[in-house]
């Protein structure tokens, strides 16, 4: 089955600098690859999302780029803000009518004030 | 709102007491998952339905282990006999039809057995 890996486990940055989260993945049929929020006690939420067909995404102060051959895709947030402060998760999945998405272990971000 | 709700969002069970979990997916959601969340870790995979169909359950740790959707809608997942090493949160998550990607999460129940 599919294995993700992310890294680093825990961040810290300080407000206004950039954040880059790695993660590589083993499943060559992979094609579909989300990011996930989850502050504290709360729901994990979508914030970016990236597939096969596309190297690169950005969404405001988030992007996401995909390097298929070498099988890894990195979440980078610019000009972090203290709100930013939370695990994030990625994740990916393969094609077929289930997409079952394979988490990572998390990722948790600290941004200094 | 219309998001996916989850209860009890707290539950404490002591060691051999059976749980019932509850997911309420958003209205008209095709498929529900649910996926276990250590302390420290990514979501597991647990089981998956389409409609009332259990289309996936290789997630399911053992047979103590339970899941159903009998009207395609709410969903219920139960652990019998539970032991400490079930002290998870259960994530609940519903995505609106078959071949879609975006999954939609509840907040989860925070189960801690004693």
């Amino acid at each position: 089955g599919e294995n993700v890996e992310q890294h680093p486990s825990t961040l810290s940055v300080q407000e206004g600098d950039s954040a880059v989260i790695k993660c590589t993945y083993s499943d060559s049929a992979s094609n579909y690859f989300p990011w996930y929020k989850q502050e504290l006690g709360k729901r994990p939420q979508l914030i970016i999302d990236i597939r096969s067909n596309v190297g690169e995404k950005k969404d405001q102060r988030i992007a996401v780029t995909l390097n298929k051959t070498a099988k890894h895709f990195s979440l980078h947030i610019t000009e972090t803000q203290p709100e930013d402060s939370a695990v994030y998760f990625c994740a990916a999945s393969q094609p077929g009518g289930s997409y079952i998405p394979t988490f990572g272990r998390g990722t948790s971000l600290i941004v200094h004030p | 709102g219309a998001g996916v709700s989850q209860s009890p969002r707290y539950k404490v069970a002591k060691r051999g007491q059976d749980v019932a979990l509850r997911c309420d997916p958003i209205s008209g959601h095709v498929s529900l998952f649910w996926y276990q969340q250590a302390l420290g870790q990514g979501p597991e995979f647990l089981t998956y339905f389409q409609n009332e169909a259990q289309l996936d359950k290789s997630g399911l740790p053992s047979d103590r282990f339970f899941a159903e959707r009998p009207e395609g809608s709410v969903s219920t997942l139960k652990i019998q006999r539970t032991q400490q090493e079930d002290s998870a949160v259960y994530l609940c998550a519903s995505r609106p039809s078959i071949g879609q990607n975006i999954q939609y999460f509840g907040a989860g129940t925070r189960l801690s057995v004693l």
